[in-house]
């Protein structure tokens, strides 16, 4: 079983739907969750992340974690052409170790907005 | 613009022909990571550079060494590329300080290499 679960896609929506996309997770240790944008031929971008537990809202972009199902959710309103690429999402313990932060990501959902 | 560079962009060896990907970055960050990232695959890490801290994942083949000369810089060696080996290689960079548990990493734009 993968540390990290995430629906591959592809996911393709008309132009202003909501989109919903998720992942499940296996270890307690995840503390940090982050949400990724990876368009075509370039490297992650950060959307957003969340520590512990919560929801967190930025423009039209709301993450999601709940962390006794261990299940994370990024939604997207008002979905935009643009917006049609790869989402990853990543995890990360709480590390205070020398090395920085390991992060562990999904494989990705891969979106397209239809005009 | 602060930014992580990635040379070359494409890159095409030949089996087993020794090929090195080149990194930068002018944000001053003290830890530089390399990831492979395969087709439809989720990035993987393979290993990273606190400051001149090597620190090796246990399942990255021998086949894959780093060099940081410097903060700015850091070089991904591939010996003896084989097929499998054929995949986005994402560098990336954050700042750790030693007090905070989260540091963002910022990604380069990759470099996809192709093993003929």
């Amino acid at each position: 079983q993968k540390e990290v679960e995430q629906d591959p896609g592809p996911l393709s929506v008309p132009e202003g739907a909501i989109v919903s996309l998720n992942c499940t997770y296996s270890n307690s240790a995840f503390q940090y969750f982050m949400w990724y944008r990876q368009y075509s031929r370039k490297g992650p971008e950060l959307l957003m992340y969340t520590y512990s537990s919560g929801n967190k809202e930025d423009g039209r972009f709301t993450a999601q974690v709940d962390k006794s199902s261990k299940y994370i959710s990024l939604f997207i309103r008002d979905s935009q052409p643009s917006d049609s690429a790869t989402y990853l999402c990543a995890m990360s313990p709480n590390i205070l170790t020398g090395g920085g932060n390991k992060l562990t990501f999904g494989t990705g959902t891969q979106l397209k907005v239809e005009l | 613009d602060a930014m992580v560079i990635q040379n070359p962009r494409y890159q095409v060896t030949q089996f087993g022909k020794p090929v090195t990907l080149s990194c930068s970055q002018t944000l001053n960050h003290n830890v530089m990571y390399w990831y492979q990232q395969k087709s439809s695959q989720a990035p993987k890490l393979l290993f990273h550079y606190y400051d001149k801290d090597f620190n090796n994942e246990a399942d990255t083949p021998d086949n894959f060494q780093s060099r940081r000369p410097n903060t700015s810089f850091c070089f991904l060696d591939i010996r003896s590329p084989g097929l499998g080996d054929a995949a986005m290689y994402l560098c990336a960079t954050s700042r750790f300080s030693g007090r905070a548990t989260y540091n963002e990493q910022f990604f380069g734009p990759g470099t996809r290499l192709t093993v003929l």
